[in-house]
């Protein structure tokens, strides 16, 4: 079946240090792909998107994704942590043979002083 | 600017009793979807609407009903039967094959 992978429900790291949060698609086909973010009684709101074209995509806020087509992932960095980041991060894909968005379960990051 | 609004940001409801979640959108998007969201879990769907005057049913749509008559417009009902409707419910517009874009929200409890 067609799904996404968020490892790690709960990623915490200091201010200042590298903020990695993974996602793996299912699909040899290439999705549409999407992060977003959430933060405390909040919608959700778009970071980046990736859908054709440079494989390494910039967002908002000094987030970035790489879409890796071999290892099926499009996992979201941003260099340099803020205590503003702490939030929800959600992964999400649009499968070529369908028309709904696909959300991952997720993944909250902390950020430590 | 465009975007979405959901009204209100929090809502009461008694035992019961159906309340109403009002969703409008102003980007001119064809699709609207509704999800619910409990404390630290995902997303689910309850409803999507691809065009006026049609919906589907999603993942969790027992307890609820929506409509779309508008193409602005797709308010989402909480009826007596849904028997934990205590949840942050979100509303969400998109174009074919594009991100959603999301509402702010309403919280719903129960009195």
């Amino acid at each position: 079946a067609q799904s996404v992978t968020q490892l790690g429900s709960h990623v915490s790291v200091s201010e200042g240090a590298l903020v990695l949060l993974r996602c793996n698609y299912s699909s040899s086909v290439p999705p549409y792909l999407f992060w977003y973010v959430q933060y405390p009684n909040q919608g959700l709101q778009l970071l980046l998107k990736y859908t054709t074209g440079a494989t390494l995509v910039k967002g908002i806020n000094g987030f970035e994704a790489e879409f890796k087509k071999s290892e099926t992932s499009f996992h979201l960095t941003k260099p340099s942590a803020h205590m503003s980041d702490a939030a929800e991060y959600f992964c999400a894909v649009i499968y070529s043979s369908a028309s709904k968005i696909i959300f991952g379960s997720g993944t909250r990051l902390s950020i430590r002083p | 600017d465009g975007g979405i609004t959901q009204s209100p940001k929090y809502l009461f409801r008694k035992e019961g009793q159906n309340v109403t979640l009002s969703c409008e959108q102003n980007l001119n998007h064809d699709a609207m979807y509704w999800y619910r969201q409990d404390p630290g879990q995902g997303l689910r769907l309850i409803y999507y609407s691809q065009i006026v005057n049609d919906f589907q049913k999603g993942d969790i749509a027992e307890g609820y009903s929506v409509s779309r008559e508008k193409k602005e417009s797709f308010p989402l009902t909480v009826t007596s039967a849904q028997k934990n409707p205590t949840a942050f419910y979100l509303c969400a517009s998109s174009v074919p094959k594009g991100p959603q874009h999301f509402g702010d929200g309403t919280r719903l409890s129960i009195l």
